[in-house]
């Protein structure tokens, strides 16, 4: 089975911090994805990785930059965290070469104070 | 008008009737559909995905794909309180290779 796991379940900042999100996943897919969801707005995509340091801007990348260093690791940060930040963000993988399926990690509920 | 579309309920349906969720998307030349379950205060579970027109079953689950009409459906027979969720519908829309675009949800009810 798939597994991605993400480094928090719950997580509360205050306005200003640097906040690191991590997720691994264990199944060698080629891409990598990072969503926050919002009641009533869905699924937004933040960012994805096609590949080890590659990275592309998804619908709302303001306010996070991502870093991926190795195949396994997506990692979102949040430069300067603020409270319109404060959300569920949850990480996908998928397999690629053909293959489009996702598969999210239990997500992190972000409060930002 | 939005890529992909979904009445966003509740849907109420009685325990072992079938549940019909329907989905609507914007672009022709979308390749792949997917649908995932998703229980309150937890993440999303792909149930299921079709890339090509036609039916494809899965134990009580069947997704209908629709080219011509542009909708995809999720059925679900002898409905379980347990199927009460949001069901999430999902596309590659065309020209975005891997990335998905997600309607906003269903909210699915099954009553004793």
């Amino acid at each position: 089975d798939v597994k991605v796991t993400q480094s928090s379940r719950y997580l509360v900042k205050r306005t200003g911090e640097k906040v690191f999100l991590e997720c691994v996943q264990d199944m060698d897919h080629e891409n990598m994805f990072w969503y926050r969801q919002d009641p009533g707005l869905g699924l937004r995509l933040i960012y994805f990785s096609y590949d080890v340091k590659m990275k592309e801007k998804g619908d709302i990348p303001e306010g996070y930059s991502v870093s991926r260093e190795k195949k396994e690791r997506f990692s979102l940060i949040l430069e300067s965290a603020s409270t319109n930040q404060t959300s569920m963000y949850l990480c996908a993988s998928s397999p690629g070469t053909g293959n489009s399926e996702q598969y999210f990690g239990p997500g992190t509920r972000l409060t930002v104070t | 008008q939005k890529e992909v579309e979904q009445n966003s309920g509740p849907l109420s349906v009685p325990e072992g009737a079938i549940a019909s969720l329907n989905c609507t998307y914007s672009d022709r030349g979308s390749q792949s559909f997917f649908w995932y379950r998703q229980y309150s205060g937890k993440s999303p579970e792909l149930i299921m995905f079709i890339y090509s027109n036609g039916d494809k079953e899965d134990g009580r689950f069947t997704a209908q794909l629709n080219k011509a009409s542009q909708y995809v459906s999720l059925l679900i027979r002898d409905s379980q309180p347990s199927d009460s969720a949001t069901y999430l519908c999902a596309v590659m829309l065309g020209g975005t290779a891997s990335k998905l675009t997600f309607g906003t949800g269903t909210r699915l009810q099954v009553t004793l």
